[in-house]
């Protein structure tokens, strides 16, 4: 079993929908989490983190996690098509290692 | 710009000819890491270096080298490339410590393929 499971999807909406993206783990020592995105042919760019449990909002983005249920969520409101592109969850422990351990990304597309 | 850059970004090469990839930033960045990424298994660090000359494995260290000689630079070494390390590359970035834990700032990536 993988330390951190995210849906390849790909996952297509029409544009203005609300999108949620999901991540599950099994190591709970992890404390961070993160939300990259990852547009065609560049590297990851980090969209939020969130340190411990909770919800963190930035403009269209609200990254909530779950410590309980070891899961972690990223929702993206009224979705444009600039938002297609593969979502990562990643995820570190802080202790013991500086490790980042990574989903295997959703592919997301906005249709207009 | 603040950036990192990689070289080179596409390579085909053979089995056991020795290549370096490099990776640069300006950042002065303390922290730096390799990744490489394969389809349905996402990203994986490969080594990372906490500053110069410190540097420890990640999750996928057989069959890479690397070394931190200088702050910005920290190339990756594949001594005798075989055909599973085909894969797409990133060299990786953050500011120290505590932030390497959830802010890093990603290269364009090295797609190798090794035949």
């Amino acid at each position: 079993q993988k330390e951190v499971e995210q849906d390849p999807g790909p996952l297509s909406v029409p544009e203005g929908a609300i999108v949620s993206l999901n991540c599950t783990y099994s190591n709970s020592a992890f404390q961070y989490f993160m939300w990259y995105r990852q547009y065609s042919r560049k590297g990851p760019e980090l969209l939020m983190y969130t340190y411990s449990s909770g919800n963190k909002e930035d403009g269209r983005f609200t990254a909530q996690v779950d410590k309980s249920s070891k899961y972690i969520s990223l929702f993206i409101r009224d979705s444009q098509p600039s938002d297609s592109a593969t979502y990562l969850c990643a995820m570190s422990a802080g202790t013991g290692g500086f490790k980042t351990i990574f989903g295997a990304g959703t592919r997301l597309f906005v249709k207009a | 710009e603040a950036q990192v850059t990689q070289n080179p970004r596409y390579l085909i090469t053979v089995t056991g000819k020795k290549l370096t990839v490099t990776c640069s930033q300006n950042m002065n960045h303390e922290y730096m890491s390799w990744y490489r990424q394969d389809p349905g298994l996402g990203l994986r660090q490969i080594y990372y270096s906490m500053n110069v000359e410190v540097t420890d494995k990640g999750d996928v260290p057989e069959g890479y080298k690397v070394s931190r000689k200088e702050k910005r630079n920290f190339p990756l070494i594949l001594e005798s490339p075989s055909p599973n390390q085909t894969s797409l590359y990133f060299c990786a970035s953050s500011l120290g410590r505590e932030v390497a834990l959830y802010e890093q700032y990603f290269g364009p990536g090295t797609r190798l393929t090794v035949t």
